[in-house]
């Protein structure tokens, strides 16, 4: 089945920009979504096919896909943007849903 | 306002079932996808199987032969049937909606909060 990479954390501080990874087989044929977890909460989606913002995110986030990456984009981190990050896909070869492991994102 | 509210969980003994719900409001279950989703303790999101509109179903390979998805319209209820089940699948369950333009509904945009199911001796 497909694999998902991301790292398990990435830091940044307050105000700078955030590159959260998710690595794939040639990612870049597929859409990936994206989605935050805070400790306790459910997840919520952020990023949906690639670069589309659901209602309610920030502007600040932001999203790529080319080759084998895919790239969630947070600019001006605030404090609040601390959580677990998840990139996912649908693989069509097993009418199957893919999530990468997670990224831990902690604002300095 | 879309509402998925899951029940169900508890400690179970390994080699034991339960079934999980998933009360929603707001949408139609039957009209829409649906996947129920994991989280181990301390771990990351699991995809565990989903039903389409179309009745048609899918199974995570961890769980394929012991879980089954199941629905009813009058209840507006999605359910989880798992059997034999193991230390492994402890965890989170929630159930998720499958949202997109296209008509393979390839995210997830509303979720519940989750059901826990540990199963321990």
């Amino acid at each position: 089945s497909y694999v998902l990479t991301q790292p398990p954390s990435v830091s940044v501080a307050p105000g700078k920009t955030a590159r959260i990874t998710c690595g794939g087989n040639n990612i870049g044929s597929k859409n990936v979504h994206w989605y935050q977890q805070k400790p306790g909460q459910a997840p919520v989606l952020v990023m949906y096919y690639d670069t589309d913002r659901p209602s309610g995110i920030p502007e600040r986030f932001s999203g790529s896909n080319s080759g084998n990456t895919a790239t969630l984009t947070i600019s001006r981190v605030e404090a609040g943007d601390e959580a677990d990050y998840y990139c996912q896909v649908f693989d069509s070869s097993s009418d199957g849903r893919v999530f990468g492991g997670g990224t831990k994102l902690t604002v300095l | 306002e879309v509402q998925l509210v899951e029940s169900g969980g508890g400690l179970i003994q390994p080699g034991g079932s339960l079934r999980l719900s998933c009360a929603a409001s707001g949408l139609t279950v039957t009209s829409n996808y649906m996947s129920w989703v994991r989280q181990a303790p301390g771990k990351g999101l699991e995809w565990v199987s989903i039903v389409y509109s179309g009745g048609s179903t899918y199974y995570a390979d961890s769980v394929k032969g012991r879980f089954t998805v199941s629905r009813d319209n009058s209840k507006n209820t999605l359910f989880l049937q798992m059997n034999s089940l193991r230390p492994e699948d402890t965890a989170v369950y929630y159930c998720a909606r499958g949202g997109g333009p296209y008509g393979d509904y390839p995210y997830f945009d509303f979720w519940g909060q989750g059901t826990l199911v540990t199963v321990s001796s």
